[in-house]
């Protein structure tokens, strides 16, 4: 399965401190991307990372990613209360085709 | 900001009915995809869709599922003869190309 993995389950953090949630993939990917989901909701995209990228920046946000160990982490800098909510990495195949497949998620919550 | 939008929000069905969920994508983007939650589960892929025809399918996709663009603006998830495990939240995301999906915000659909 070419599917992401995310670490850890959940987060219990302060407002204020910094989050940070790792992937693992298991095969070779095209892009990876990060989404935030609030409970019951639609996921919203928060950024993607290409293969040939190394890191990527997104206001509070920033993304790496390492192709050689099949890892990617989301920090999330001085956290917010509004930031509590599901975060899932996503990874497509290398093989061309159109398949996003979703992680388990890191739930976040975020103590004000 | 552009939105995919879903319709209706909540559907309550009878096991062994058909359901219709709607979704209206993005207009200038090419590539469209439904996905499911169930309760408290990973967002599993179900079927993705480009140039009139579908891409890929997941193992959950059978032949109770279709898909179909009947108009140039919809894109409709018909399930046929509906189980209790179809019970879930369904999305509709849509994309331009790997920059990221827009989803919508779901169709809780619950099979009674």
């Amino acid at each position: 399965s070419q599917q992401g993995e995310e670490d850890p389950q959940a987060l219990s953090i302060q407002e204020g401190e910094n989050a940070t949630m790792n992937c693992s993939y298991k095969t070779s990917i095209n892009n990876l991307q990060w989404y935030r989901q609030n409970s019951g909701r639609g996921l919203v995209h928060l950024i993607l990372i290409r293969s040939n990228e190394r890191e990527k920046h997104s206001g509070r946000l920033r993304v790496t990613l390492d192709t050689s160990k099949k890892s990617s982490s989301l920090l999330i800098t001085a956290s917010r209360a509004a930031d509590t909510a599901s975060y899932f990495c996503a990874t497509d195949g290398s093989t061309g085709g159109f398949k996003t497949i979703f992680g388990a998620g890191t739930r976040l919550f975020v103590k004000a | 900001e552009p939105e995919v939008t879903q319709t209706p929000s909540h559907q309550v069905t009878q096991m062994g009915q058909e359901v219709i969920l709607r979704c209206v994508p993005i207009s200038n983007h090419l590539y469209f995809y439904w996905y499911r939650q169930i309760l408290g589960q990973k967002v599993e892929f179900l079927v993705s869709f480009y140039n009139n025809e579908i891409s890929e399918k997941s193992e959950i996709f059978d032949d109770q599922f279709s898909v179909e663009r009947p108009d140039g603006s919809n894109f409709t998830l018909k399930i046929r003869s509906t189980k209790l495990e179809d019970s879930a939240m369904y999305f509709c995301a849509s994309d331009v190309l790997n920059y990221g999906y827009t989803f919508g915000s779901g169709t809780r659909l619950t099979v009674v």
